[in-house]
């Protein structure tokens, strides 16, 4: 049963510190996205992937965000410093690459900045 | 640009009713539409989905429409169960494009 995996799961921080979260797609799959939930704005989209090059990452405050793909089987969201207003849930999701497709979430990773 | 709305929740039924959850959306072209599903502490869930107009998507007892003339996808379930608690989102694929765009979700809370 193929599923997109996040690690960790869960993640408490101190404002200031570097966070670093994991994905790894389907395999085959080769688009990839973040999102972030949060109850006030809900599902937002931060950032996207096709063949490992972003395609769009509008939705990702430029100046402590990145996001990046080092290989087919890994994806990172680095948060570096943190702040409390980062404190969501932050899913990955994959796709198969075509236009109208579905994509597959995973479990997620809450983190909390204290 | 395309877009989705859904209805409100939180949607509140007792066990075996009835559930509709509207949506409808604004898109250019002709997008596959889908329905996801949330449950507590868990990442969304494909529930079903339709890639053209008249299709119905089904599972799990949920099936939805895609209505092109009324712009479109309503969720229903004829009994809904304790089990089915959880929220759901609305979701276009957007034209010529890799992205999904989603509804802002609705809340279903099923009672015993």
């Amino acid at each position: 049963d193929a599923r997109v995996t996040q690690t960790p799961r869960d993640k408490v921080t101190e404002m200031g510190q570097e966070v670093t979260m994991r994905c790894q797609p389907i395999l085959g799959h080769n688009t990839v996205f973040w999102y972030r939930q949060t109850m006030m704005q809900g599902l937002e989209l931060l950032a996207y992937f096709r063949n490992r090059a972003p395609l769009d990452d509008s939705g990702m405050p430029k100046d402590r965000f990145s996001a990046e793909m080092p290989d087919a089987t890994l994806a990172t969201l680095k948060i570096q410093p943190s702040e409390p207003r980062d404190s969501a849930v932050y899913f990955c999701a994959s796709g198969p690459g075509q236009f109208y497709n579905e994509q597959f979430f995973g479990p997620g990773t809450r983190l909390t900045v204290l | 640009g395309d877009s989705v709305t859904q209805m409100e929740g939180p949607v509140t039924l007792s066990e075996e009713a009835f559930l509709t959850i509207n949506c409808t959306y604004t898109a250019t072209g002709y997008p596959s539409l889908f329905w996801y599903v949330q449950y507590p502490g868990e990442g969304l869930q494909l529930l079903l989905k339709a890639t053209k107009a008249d299709d119905k998507g089904s599972n799990k007892g949920f099936e939805a429409t895609y209505r092109k003339e009324t712009t479109s996808f309503h969720l229903e379930k004829g009994s809904v169960q304790v089990s089915d608690s959880a929220v759901y989102f609305c979701a276009l694929g957007e034209d010529s494009s890799y992205k999904l765009i989603f509804g802002s979700g609705t809340r279903l809370l099923v009672r015993p």
